[in-house]
């Protein structure tokens, strides 16, 4: 089955602890997005990339950093410069970046202990 | 319709019945509007898109209505089941895509 998988599905933060979100997927799509999903709140995107090699801060980048190594991969090291990461958090993938629809994986809960 | 609050708005409606949530949207610009659905604890899923050139699409069961005069967006869905219950929200399209926050809909069997 072709789709995007998330790992884990639920993350513990210790203050001062970074932590890498996994994001994967086998659809051949160049462009992948990392989200972040509050509570009454629109998602808000972190980091994005349009291709291997290349990525771009989103609108909320502050905190966060990622890597485009493969084309199948975009992880997300949340920082502990990030002060407030208690979020679910979306990776989503498509085909090209701009006008083309994004399809979501199941997400991961970030909890801070 | 659209919340700036920490509650979103709800939307309750019999099994059976017909559904019609609304989405108002910010730049005339926005050339492709999609529809998702989240199930509690999921990720978004696609249900439905539509290009700035159409004023309606209709799929299995949803139709997307596009009216770009008062930039409003909106999904209905017919013979409501308890299984479309979830968040649904629009998002709007043009050098990068903008996701509204939302509208729950509960399905009371």
């Amino acid at each position: 089955d072709g789709g995007i998988t998330q790992s884990p599905k639920y993350l513990f933060r210790k203050e001062g602890q970074n932590v890498t979100l996994s994001c994967e997927q086998n659809l051949n799509h160049d462009a992948m997005y990392w989200y972040r999903q509050d509570p009454g709140q629109g998602l808000r995107l972190i980091y994005y990339s349009q291709i291997v090699n290349d990525f771009q801060k989103g609108d909320i980048a502050e905190g966060y950093s990622v890597s485009r190594e493969k084309k199948e991969s975009f992880p997300l090291t949340v920082t502990s410069a990030q002060k407030n990461p208690t979020a679910f958090y979306l990776c989503a993938s498509s085909i090209s970046g701009g006008a083309s629809s994004q399809y979501f994986g199941p997400g991961t809960r970030l909890l801070v202990l | 319709g659209e919340s700036v609050g920490l509650h979103l708005p709800t939307l309750s409606v019999q099994e059976g019945d017909n559904s019609i949530i609304n989405c108002a949207y910010s730049n005339s610009a926005s050339d492709y509007f999609i529809w998702y659905k989240q199930e509690s604890g999921k990720g978004p899923q696609f249900i439905i898109d539509i290009r700035s050139n159409m004023d309606k699409r209709q799929g299995q069961r949803v139709t997307v209505l596009l009216n770009k005069t008062v930039k409003h967006l909106s999904l209905q869905i017919a013979a409501t089941q308890p299984g479309d219950s979830a968040v649904y929200f629009c998002a709007e399209v043009y050098d990068k895509v903008i996701f509204g926050p939302g509208t729950s809909l509960s399905v009371i069997p």
